[in-house]
C-alpha cells in the first residue's frame, strides 16, 4: 500500500520561503506525476503543480513565478518550495499520487502539512 | 481556467437515503479528466471516482458517478455511517487540475 508522508516548516514569516518535502513509501515512483495541493482555511482545493521521476514539472500559472517543485528519485521523495510567502499562502498543504495520460486524477494523497505565515 | 461548481453545499440525509451529488463546470469538461474525491476530519482524500465513472480501487458499488459535458453527479445508493463526510470533484484541463469547493453530507 502507498504512502505519503510528508514535513517542513510550519511557521513562516512574510517574504521567506515555504519548503515541504514529501516521501514516498511503498509501490513505483516512476509512472506517476506527484503533485502538491493547498487549501487556505475556509476556502477549496487549490492545485499548485506536479512532477515526475525525472523531473519534468507542471505549475499553476498562478503560482508559477514563485514554485520550484524537485524530485529525488533515488530517495522516492519530491519537494516544494515557494518563495516570496504572505498571508495569503497560509493553507494546509496536501502531496499527493497523480495520474496523467489517459484518466486525470490524484489516487493517494498525504495528510496534510499546515503552514502559517505571520510576522 | 475552468470553474467547479458543486450542489448543494450541504445535503443533510440519514444513513439508508440516497445522496445525489452535483459538479458543474463553467466549460465543458473530458470525461476523463474528471474525478471525486472523499474527505473525512483527520484523514488524507480518498478517491472514489475517475473518468467520470469509474469505481477506484477498493470503493464499494454503493458509489456511482455519471455526466458528460459541463454536468456530473456522484450517487450514493444508500448511505452508510461511515458515508458521512465532505465530497470534492475535480477537473483538468488547459494544462491545470481545479476543484470544487465541496459538498458536506451530514447526518
Amino acid at each position: 500500500q502507498v504512502q505519503l508522508q510528508q514535513w517542513g516548516a510550519g511557521l513562516l514569516k512574510p517574504s521567506e520561503t515555504l519548503s515541504l518535502t514529501c516521501a514516498v513509501y511503498g509501490g513505483s515512483f516512476s509512472g506517476y506525476y506527484w503533485s502538491w495541493i493547498r487549501q487556505p482555511p475556509g476556502k477549496g482545493l487549490e492545485w499548485i503543480g506536479d512532477v515526475n521521476h525525472s523531473g519534468n514539472t507542471n505549475y499553476n500559472a498562478s503560482l508559477q513565478s514563485r514554485v520550484t517543485i524537485s524530485v529525488d528519485t533515488p530517495k522516492k521523495q519530491f519537494s516544494l518550495k515557494l518563495s516570496s510567502v504572505t498571508a495569503a499562502d497560509t493553507s494546509l498543504y496536501y502531496c499527493a499520487r497523480g495520474v496523467r495520460g489517459s484518466y486525470y486524477y490524484m489516487d493517494v494523497w498525504g495528510k496534510g502539512t499546515t503552514v502559517t505565515v505571520s510576522s | 481556467e475552468i470553474v467547479l461548481t458543486q450542489s448543494p453545499g450541504t445535503l443533510s440525509l440519514s444513513p439508508g437515503e440516497r445522496a445525489t451529488l452535483s459538479c458543474r463546470a463553467s466549460q465543458s469538461v473530458t470525461s476523463n479528466s474528471l474525478a471525486w474525491y472523499q474527505q473525512k476530519p483527520g484523514q488524507a482524500h480518498r478517491l472514489l471516482i475517475f473518468g467520470a465513472s469509474r469505481r477506484a480501487t477498493g470503493i464499494p458499488d454503493r458509489f456511482s458517478g455519471s455526466g458528460s459535458g459541463t454536468d456530473f453527479t456522484l450517487t450514493i445508493s444508500r448511505l452508510e455511517p461511515e458515508d458521512f463526510a465532505v465530497y470534492y470533484c475535480q477537473q483538468y484541463g488547459s494544462s491545470v487540475f481545479t476543484f470544487g469547493p465541496g459538498t458536506k453530507v451530514d447526518i
